[in-house]
């Protein structure tokens, strides 16, 4: 079965600090990785994905992500949070075109 | 490309009437997902089509549960007889089911409050 941990459930950090947020996964095969961001009242909006190759991906907003598949994670970083980023965040895992599984997210806070 | 729509936003019922979701897809997508999400958690699928077929339901779709997508455009997700453990945000989302992206694109949803 296919699970995803996100094991911090919020976070705060001050504007422009850089940002890190945790996620394992559990795949019986080749993972197909992202990350998605929700904002209040929003839809999920896909800030990257990984399916093969380079091992660390850009996405937009200026968020990148890094494949490890020894630990299982593909962790979201940003050198630099802008106060726009708060929100809350979510790894997921699949397949292809299968079903996607999510995170239990992480709550990001951005103080001034 | 006008993305993905789903109506109504919000929904007010109340315990045991029934209850239909639209979601319109990206045009030409051939894959339609449904997810549910609640407070404080992820969206947990629930069931997706490619064109007309319905490929998987997840164990969380109880009988009351039933997803149509007639002609491989629009869809529908009726819950008959709703409980208050319905009450969440109901998500749609397409994808091309043909380019290698596999990204899914996810409409605003809807929300249901059963009282």
């Amino acid at each position: 079965a296919q699970s995803v941990t996100q094991p911090d459930i919020h976070i705060t950090v001050s504007e422009g600090a850089s940002l890190e947020l945790r996620c394992n996964y559990s795949y019986g095969a080749t993972p197909y990785l992202f990350w998605y961001v929700q904002s209040p009242g929003q839809g999920l909006q896909l800030l990257l994905k990984y399916f093969s190759g380079d091992t660390l991906v850009q996405g937009i907003k200026g968020f990148e992500a890094e494949f490890k598949r020894s630990q299982s994670s593909f962790n979201l970083r940003k050198p630099s949070v802008h106060w726009s980023d708060a929100a809350e965040y979510f790894c997921a895992v699949g397949g292809g075109y299968q079903k996607v599984t999510f995170g239990t997210g992480t709550k990001l806070q951005v103080i001034p | 490309d006008t993305g993905v729509s789903q109506n109504p936003r919000h929904k007010i019922t109340k315990r045991g009437q029934n209850v239909t979701f639209r979601c319109d897809p990206i045009s030409e997508h051939n894959r339609l997902y449904w997810y549910r999400q609640t407070l404080g958690q992820g969206p947990e699928f629930l069931t997706y089509f490619q064109n007309e077929a319905q490929l998987e339901k997840s164990r969380l779709l109880s009988d009351r549960f039933s997803a149509e997508r007639p002609k491989g455009s629009f869809s529908t997700l009726e819950i008959q007889r709703t409980e208050q453990g319905d009450s969440a945000m109901y998500l749609c989302a397409s994808s091309d089911g043909q380019g290698r992206t596999y990204e899914q694109y996810f409409g605003p949803g809807t929300r249901l409050t059963v009282t």
